[in-house]
């Protein structure tokens, strides 16, 4: 099983801050990670797939990079609705599995 | 618009056993795969099952293989979710998800509201 890393667990920023979420594979993955986003009582929502392919209708201050075992999710200047948790999922094999989350608070 | 709906979860005893539903409507139905995820109470996303759009191919967490079934009616615009054997680690909101590449087992998008599956005595 290929076991998804992310850091931080937890992230207080203030608006308009950069906010960088790391996900770290177990095994090389090449760019198949995917970000989503999920906020309080609601599922979550594809950001990104393929570690940095853009998502029609998601802000373009979203952005993903990486490949084969470092992943990085970019948040460039915060907003107050970006408050959330954030997770990655490897599709590269099954047992597909998902980091274990990065919640971001606005300060 | 895309719209996924999962019914069916509710409060069961342990070793008890329970079907999800999820109802999917503004897309061609049969020719995407589809997928189940799970959420215990404050904790993370875990991936449960996976089904190709005939059918034909299925995949589970080691979690839930030989008590979980996923199966789907294309006719019905349909995805199910039998689960046996229940046990209280099982506890959770259950969501349904499409997989809107060509193939199984990449991305999901979108996701239903969920449906919350409680097993206790």
């Amino acid at each position: 099983e290929i076991v998804l890393t992310q850091s931080p667990d937890f992230q207080s920023v203030t608006p308009k801050e950069k906010v960088t979420i790391t996900c770290r594979a177990s095994q090389s993955i090449g760019s198949s990670i995917h970000w989503y986003q999920q906020k309080p009582d609601q599922s979550p929502k594809l950001l990104i797939k393929y570690a940095s392919q853009s998502i029609s209708g998601v802000p373009s201050r979203f952005t993903g990079s990486g490949s084969g075992t470092d992943f990085t999710l970019t948040i460039n200047s915060l907003e107050g609705e970006d408050a959330a948790t954030y997770y990655c999922q490897q599709s590269s094999r099954f047992p597909l599995t998902f980091g274990g989350g990065t919640k971001v608070e606005i300060k | 618009e895309v719209h996924l709906v999962e019914s069916g979860g509710g409060l069961v005893n342990p070793g008890g056993s329970l079907r999800l539903s999820c109802a999917a409507s503004g897309f061609t139905f049969g020719t995407y795969s589809m997928n189940w995820a799970r959420q215990a109470p404050g904790k993370g996303l875990e991936w449960v099952s996976s089904i190709s759009s005939t059918g034909s191919s299925v995949y589970y967490a080691d979690s839930v293989k030989g008590r979980f079934t996923v199966s789907r009616d294309n006719a019905k615009n349909s995805l199910y979710l039998q689960m046996n054997s229940l046990r209280a680690d099982d506890t959770g909101v259950y969501y349904c998800a499409r997989d809107p590449s060509a193939g199984i087992g990449n991305w999901f998008d979108p996701w239903g509201q969920g449906t919350l599956v409680t097993v206790s005595s």
